[in-house]
This record gives structure tokens, C-alpha cells and sequence, in this order.
């Protein structure tokens, strides 16, 4: 029973450089979503989708960019990170909007 | 417009009961929704709350509302960060989490 898995769980990346955190979810749901999570500002929605092939833009999307090629698959790209991109980010997953299951979280460090 | 407000930090000593807030202002029919997040592991969802009466309250448009979460006789594994989360159709709004730290 995995729920929501992402990968990897850490990475530190230099300014500059880009990377692709994977979300993978086994529960069949249609709608999926990036948050990120800094202190004091709770989370806050990057991008998200409400089914395969489809994506939309959340409260924060400047800098990121995201695909669901896959119904199971939501990856969140950044294609020059920044150290502002520095946090914790959040993959969810859901059948109808809101009753979320999250995955545990990828912290990324920018140097 | 519509708004998510919750108290930063509460501290009690286990066996007490605590009363966390989640104020909201919704111009629409609002879903709150209580997560809850303990150290290192994954947000979980508590509870969930449909407004089907909110048409009562001015038509649609609600104004800092309080929907809190209460719990009873707390243990110091209670102890984690409580996040409301307000749904309005489509869009979602988090707060920025109530942190419960229950002392021995």
C-alpha cells in the first residue's frame, strides 16, 4: 500500500542547475498537486492537475514547471533553480478535490 | 475574497484540552479540511467539514468564521502542526498551521 511516493527525499543543487522531483501515486486518482512548505508561510500550491495530460497553475508557479504524461505520474521541474527555491516540497494526490493523501516530502537545499 | 487564519503556537501540559482555531472568509460554499503533520512523517487528513448551510449565512459570503478543531486529554504525541485548509470549488487555501506542543 504505497500511497504517494516521492523521489528523491534530499538534494542539494548549486544555482543554476535543474532537476525533476517524480511523484508517483498507486490509488488511481485523478487529481494531483506540488506544494512547498517554508516556515511561517504554511504550504502554499505550486502547480496542480486534475487528470492526466492536464495541468494548471497554483499560487506560486514562477519557476517551476510540471507534467502528468501519466495518470499515476506528477513531476515538478525547475529548470534553473534559484536559492528562493530552497524548501520543502509536498506531492499530494486525490480522488475529488481536497481529501488529500501526501507523500513525505522532498527537501531541497540550493547553494 | 477568501482567506485562511490560524493561531501560530499552542503549548499545554498533556491531559488538558486544547482548542485550535481556523478562521475563514469564503465568498463561496466552502470544505474545511484539518491535517495534521508529526515530525517527519506525512501530512495526514483529520477531519472534514462540508458548509451545506453556509447559504444561511449572507448568501454565500462568509466572514471570519471559526470552525475549530478541539481535542481532549492531549499526550505528548499529540504533539505535531495542525493546518486548516479551506476548498472553494476549485481553489484550495491553506493556513499556515497551528503548532501543538504538549509538555509532560
Amino acid at each position: 500500500n504505497a500511497g504517494v511516493t516521492q523521489t528523491p527525499k534530499f538534494r542539494v543543487l548549486k544555482t543554476g542547475q535543474s532537476m525533476t522531483l517524480l511523484c508517483a501515486q498507486d490509488m488511481n486518482h485523478e487529481y494531483m498537486y506540488w506544494y512547498r512548505q517554508d516556515p511561517g508561510m504554511g504550504l502554499r500550491l505550486i502547480h496542480y492537475s486534475v487528470g492526466e495530460g492536464t495541468t494548471a497553475k497554483g499560487e506560486v508557479p514562477d519557476g517551476y514547471n510540471v507534467s502528468r504524461l501519466k495518470k499515476q505520474n506528477f513531476l515538478l521541474g525547475l529548470e534553473s533553480a534559484a536559492p528562493s527555491q530552497t524548501s520543502v516540497y509536498f506531492c499530494a494526490s486525490s480522488y475529488d478535490p481536497g481529501g488529500y493523501t501526501f507523500g513525505s516530502g522532498t527537501r531541497l537545499t540550493v547553494v | 475574497s477568501n482567506s485562511v487564519k490560524q493561531t501560530g503556537q499552542i503549548t499545554v501540559s498533556e491531559g488538558a484540552s486544547v482548542t485550535m482555531n481556523c478562521t475563514y472568509t469564503s465568498t463561496g460554499y466552502p470544505t474545511l479540511f484539518w491535517y495534521v503533520e508529526y515530525p517527519s512523517k506525512p501530512l495526514q487528513l483529520l477531519q472534514r467539514e462540508t458548509m451545506e448551510n453556509s447559504k444561511n449565512f449572507g448568501g454565500g459570503n462568509i466572514k471570519d468564521k471559526n470552525s475549530p478543531i478541539v481535542k481532549y486529554s492531549v499526550q505528548v504525541s499529540d504533539s505535531a502542526v495542525y493546518y486548516c485548509l479551506l476548498r472553494c470549488g476549485n481553489q484550495f487555501y491553506f493556513g499556515t498551521g497551528t503548532s501543538l506542543t504538549v509538555i509532560p
